[in-house]
């Protein structure tokens, strides 16, 4: 046990449809970081988030959105869902922000699987 | 960061150690070396990393070559539970880029 917790575990919609996916990090971690992976491609990093900002932005689609809320935790928003949003996505925690040096550890939840029929 | 290569895939047997190599050719001073792996359609889980001593936790070992251009991963008792794709990746120590990303990674097979 990672110490990362994500809901749902499963989720199963409709394409036009908006989702969220919630994510509490690891106690003390500040860092969450959101990863799409999806079956014919590896790990794709979505977005990070450091103490409530923004940190970092990889491929994520516009129709995606998230945010971390004081409490940490942070939820990744899919709108329009398309077919080709089905993916497990993993939500990963670290303490580090990022270019302070050292070595920095993510530690992954379990994963949300979403499938859009 | 620097690429790293690692054989595609490898069979172990229950109760044996599995040895899992991997090449870093490029590798710069700064740069650590981390594995992961992924057991199927789960989170990929942290496992050890280092920078150029060998290091030992609860769940591997960690051997780095002198010259850092390689490391072997060594899962000392291996059960059917470490079935799994693992990842090498070597990070840089000062990098406003934290995201991982892994290559192809090596499927592990432990047959009993």
């Amino acid at each position: 046990d990672s110490g990362v917790t994500q809901t749902p575990k499963h989720l199963i919609t409709a394409t036009g449809q908006r989702v969220t996916l919630r994510c509490s990090p690891r106690s003390g971690d500040l860092s969450v970081y959101w990863y799409q992976q999806s079956l014919d491609q590896g790990l794709q990093f979505l977005i990070q988030y450091y103490n409530g900002e923004e940190r970092a932005k990889g491929n994520i689609l516009e129709r995606f959105s998230a945010q971390q809320f004081p409490d940490l935790h942070s939820e990744l928003n899919l709108s329009s869902l398309e077919l080709g949003d089905s993916a497990l996505y993993f939500c990963a925690s670290s303490p580090k922000k990022g270019g302070l040096g050292g070595p920095d550890t993510q530690y992954f939840g379990p994963g949300t699987r979403l499938t859009v029929l | 960061d620097a690429k790293t290569t690692q054989p595609p895939s490898m069979d172990c047997a229950e109760g044996r150690a599995a040895n899992l190599p991997c090449n870093h050719s490029t590798i710069s001073g700064n740069e650590y070396v981390y594995w992961y792996r992924q057991i199927h359609s789960q989170g990929p889980q942290y496992i050890i990393h280092g920078l150029k001593n060998n290091e030992t936790n609860e769940m591997a070992s960690l051997i780095i070559t002198e010259d850092r251009k390689s490391s072997t991963l060594i899962l000392p008792h291996a059960t059917l539970r470490d079935t799994a794709v693992y990842y090498c990746i070597v990070r840089a120590y000062f990098s406003n880029d934290y995201k991982l990303s892994f290559g192809a990674g090596t499927t592990v097979t432990v047959r009993a």
